[in-house]
């Protein structure tokens, strides 16, 4: 069956950065692009960005350019989210999740990790 | 980018009885690309409803999406106990998603 196994949650320090990873497994990893959505009490859910397994390209929301960085291994079906310059508003549950396999990154989500809590505090 | 209102923020009914979601956008949704997915506390949103009216795999027809342009509804024809959750729309019609602030289904 097709999972997301996320890390662990996380503490950071304002200015740091964070390293998310999402390891896919019972599909053909290389297939499905991957999003990452967070959540926070105050915005609910913001798309971040996405990456497609097979070729590395990414798309990142205009929020995100510049402190967003996705990248993958394919030796492990794993793809990685990290975000920079942290503040106290990056504090959120952050989600990986995958796109249909037709989709080419540009879809609903059909399958979701189980999230990764990150909290930036001093 | 597309602003989703949901509505209401939270409804409150009892089971067996019939929730109407709406999920209004601030332009029409190109292709009517609309999904809603249910959300209970501690885990991540499951999807329900893509395309506006199409099921999930696995997803019972108690659940029916409907809507086209920027009107959207969500419809569970009669609550279970295991539907009171929060229920988000989100759009990926355009290149930028973005999803509705949800609506929380509670216990009456």
């Amino acid at each position: 069956q097709v999972q997301l196994v996320q890390s662990g949650a996380e503490m950071k320090k304002p200015g740091a950065s964070v390293k998310v990873s999402c390891k896919a497994s019972g599909y053909t990893f290389i297939s499905n692009y991957i999003h990452w959505v967070r959540q926070t009490p105050g915005e609910g859910l913001e798309w971040m960005g996405v990456i497609n397994p097979s070729g590395g390209s990414t798309n990142y929301a205009q929020k995100f350019q510049g402190r967003v960085t996705m990248t993958r291994d394919t030796s492990t079906s794993t793809v990685y989210m990290e975000l920079s310059s942290l503040r106290s508003e990056d504090t959120a549950v952050y989600f990986c999740a995958r796109d249909p396999a037709f989709c080419g990154g540009d879809c609903y989500f059909d399958y979701w990790g189980q999230g990764t809590r990150v909290t930036v505090s001093s | 980018e597309i602003v989703l209102t949901q509505s209401p923020g939270t409804l409150s009914l009892s089971p067996g009885e019939r929730a109407t979601l709406s999920c209004r956008a601030s332009q029409s949704v190109n292709r009517n690309f609309l999904a809603w997915y249910q959300q209970k506390p501690g885990q991540a949103p499951r999807l329900l409803i893509y395309g506006a009216s199409s099921r999930a795999t696995g997803i019972p027809d108690r659940f029916t999406g409907s809507g086209s342009g920027t009107d959207f509804t969500l419809t569970i024809s009669r609550l279970e106990p295991e539907d009171f959750a929060v229920y988000f729309c989100q759009q990926y019609g355009s290149s930028s998603k973005t999803f509705g602030q949800g609506t929380k289904v509670e216990i009456k």
